[in-house]
């Protein structure tokens, strides 16, 4: 039972165009999303989060946006930069439900060409 | 903020061995959370603790897994009679109580030969 669900393995983008990520999911109780980036050999690096009261939350290059209804979030990249190059995972929560579980997306391989 | 550290970040064993891992978290965070990622997949949750109580677990956690975090400061996961499966990334993570990130160490290796 996969609840969070990253349907694109890679993506390959020119560097200082916009890079897209995308991640859907099937609980309607999550109530927070994170996303995180991981560079080989090294943990997943914490990027941007969103609760799921807004849809929108932005921090330099890195946008995040979450659709509810559509049970659909995105992160945007803008510029790419070479060293953005990394694995993204998307992940997801219950706070509410006092749970310290994040479920993980799959990843998305994220090559930026410079 | 010098991070979580994890020792070792690489463990080999023979099938059937018991390994240890430990984790030590930022220091002013009270939350601290296992999980295993294998190749190709996210971070599978394993369990998690606020300061010594551990709170959750996943079935994941078999028999054979032992977490604890004795003083509220460090944690240690233990497998016992390692078999094949059981090699993957060992990941530690650590946050403060509430609606805050979980922050990742750089995780253990192990490989069960």
């Amino acid at each position: 039972d996969q609840q969070v669900k990253q349907n694109s393995p890679s993506l390959s983008v020119q560097e200082g165009r916009i890079s897209i990520l995308n991640c859907d999911y099937t609980n309607s109780m999550f109530d927070y999303f994170l996303w995180y980036k991981k560079y080989p050999a090294e943990g997943p690096t914490f990027l941007i989060s969103i609760s799921s009261i807004k849809d929108k939350n932005e921090d330099g290059r890195f946008t995040v946006f979450l659709n509810k209804s559509a049970k659909h979030l995105s992160l945007h990249i803008v510029p790419s930069q070479p060293g953005d190059s990394a694995v993204y995972f998307c992940a997801a929560i219950i706070y509410s439900s006092n749970t310290g579980k994040l479920i993980f997306g799959q990843g998305t391989t994220l090559q930026v060409k410079p | 903020d010098t991070g979580v550290s994890q020792n070792p970040r690489h463990k080999i064993t023979k099938r059937g061995q018991n390994v240890t891992f430990r984790c030590d978290p930022i220091s002013e965070h009270n939350r601290l959370y296992w999980y295993r990622q294998t190749l190709g997949q996210g971070p599978e949750f394993l369990t998690y603790f606020q300061n010594e109580a551990q709170l959750e677990k996943s079935r994941l956690l078999s028999d054979r897994f032992s977490a604890e975090r004795p003083k509220g400061s460090f944690s240690t996961l233990e497998i016992q009679r390692t078999e094949q499966g059981d090699s993957a990334m060992y990941l530690c993570a650590s946050s403060s109580t509430g609606v805050q990130p979980q922050h990742f160490g750089d995780g253990t290796r192990l490989s069960i030969l």
